[in-house]
């Protein structure tokens, strides 16, 4: 159980378009999902709090209109990339909270998307 | 404000060493969790474990264990007989248990494992 999934896996783009990801929570319903970036070598950050039904709350220094964030359903969250550029390139990662059972209050895990922008 | 650290950057042993990897954690809250979690080279980040902040038991899972000690903010993480496999990145990481930050990770900076046959 607690299986997030992430898509796309790698992306690679062109200096000014948009990118989408996508984050699924696929046995567990998740009120909540976080969303990160890495650098290579470096610990996880913290870009924003995804809360189904409702606005993304985002950390300090983390541009919203540059990382738009939904959360239609349970299961499902999306970041968009919007005209990306080179400096955006990075490893992002999605996260879902599972809010009962045994598990209650841990973080799981997407697999990550590696974005390439040229 | 939380802080996490990793005082460990890289740690490289040989196989069937047993290996401690140290956290130590700052925080005001009287009610939080601590978790570690594994990243291995292919970037998916592994939860390991939760700890609640009242629980101070140690644990053990097969070669894993950890020892919660709240005197000295710690939660460490000890590899039994390391093997191969176990190379990867690990994190240390906390969470508040309500307030406005509830259910934010802070992640410490990460240690390096690499396991050698």
């Amino acid at each position: 159980g607690a299986v997030v999934s992430q898509h796309p896996s790698w992306v690679i783009c062109k200096s000014g378009t948009s990118v989408k990801i996508e984050c699924r929570s696929l046995d567990f319903q998740a009120t909540t999902m976080f969303w990160y970036r890495q650098f290579p070598k470096q610990s996880l950050m913290l870009m924003a709090t995804s809360n189904e039904g409702s606005k993304a709350t985002y950390e300090q220094g983390v541009e919203k209109d540059k990382f738009l964030i939904n959360h239609a359903s349970l299961t499902l969250s999306t970041l968009t990339v919007t005209s990306a550029h080179p400096e955006d390139s990075s490893f992002y990662i999605c996260s879902a909270r599972a809010y009962s059972g045994g598990a209650r209050d841990t973080q799981y895990f997407g697999p990550g998307t590696r974005l390439t922008v040229l | 404000a939380q802080k996490v650290t990793q005082a460990q950057t890289e740690i490289s042993v040989v196989e069937k060493e047993d290996v401690t990897l140290d956290c130590v954690y700052e925080t005001r809250d009287t009610t939080y969790y601590l978790f570690w979690y594994k990243q291995p080279p292919s970037g998916e980040l592994v939860f390991l474990i939760r700890r609640n902040s009242f629980d101070e038991q140690n644990e053990i899972s097969g070669r894993y264990s950890w020892n919660f000690q709240k005197s000295t903010s710690s939660f460490n993480f000890t590899i039994t007989a390391s093997q191969v496999v176990d190379s990867a990145v690990y994190f240390c990481a906390l969470s508040e248990a309500g307030g406005t930050s509830y259910g934010k990770l802070t992640f410490g900076q990460g240690t390096i494992l690499t396991v050698h046959p």
